[in-house]
């Protein structure tokens, strides 16, 4: 079974340029997170799709983010424009959708290195 | 979200058991705790959570404290490819984030 699937593995943009970010998760995996690490600090939870609503977007920095989940299958996250501070790693996890009172396991992606020049 | 403490940094030896701590005296309830680990140049990865009780899998074994302040997570025959940071985390049942805190970055000597 794949996992879950980021691209693309690295990106280098000019300060003020459009990056786009794909997440593929396991299917059938209703749950879509993203996270980043920026430079020395720790992973920090974005938001979190359940299907294709948005069910926690309070960790998104600013309105230059904007995270898609059309037909609940794969995700994009979409930096427009890119800062110098938006560098960093982007991961993407899934997990499976079951009851409220269940913590399913996250499977987490290997991440997009961004690094905003 | 209750917080947790860890050291920074361990270090071990090959095909020696490694016991990685975890404070976290503001434990509610209703807390789990998760560890995830997180290898060079890859995304966490879950190793193992518990509640209550202790708990084995094929990866680890979780060793839970009676009155739940701190959590041991125990290797118990190190490989060098279980180099990684750990984290420990605490997820309130029914939540769906992970908080991450800085992990502990642990080194396996050959």
């Amino acid at each position: 079974e794949a996992g879950v699937t980021q691209f693309p593995s690295h990106s280098v943009i000019e300060k003020g340029q459009t990056v786009t970010l794909r997440c593929d998760p396991i299917s059938g995996h209703d749950n879509l997170y993203w996270y980043r690490r920026v430079m020395g600090k720790e992973i920090k939870f974005l938001l979190h799709f359940v299907k294709e609503s948005k069910q926690d977007e309070s960790g998104m920095p600013n309105n230059r983010f904007l995270a898609e989940r059309t037909g609940g299958t794969y995700s994009t996250l979409k930096v427009q424009p890119a800062e110098l501070e938006d560098s960093g790693v982007y991961f993407c996890a899934s997990s499976q959708l079951r009851d409220r009172h269940t913590n399913e396991k996250l499977f987490f992606g290997s991440g997009t290195q961004l690094s905003v020049l | 979200d209750a917080k947790t403490t860890q050291p920074n940094s361990m270090e071990s030896n090959e095909e020696e058991p490694v016991h990685l701590p975890c404070n976290h005296s503001t434990i509610s309830g209703t807390d789990y705790i998760h560890w995830y680990r997180q290898l060079p140049s890859q995304g966490p990865e879950y190793v193992i959570h518990g509640l209550t009780s202790n708990v084995n899998n094929r990866m680890a074994s979780l060793a839970i404290a009676e009155d739940r302040k701190s959590s041991t997570l125990i290797l118990h025959r190190a490989t060098l490819r279980d180099a990684a940071v750990y984290y420990c985390i605490l997820r309130p049942q029914g939540a769906q984030k992970l908080v991450f805190g800085q992990g502990t970055r642990l080194t396996i000597n050959p």
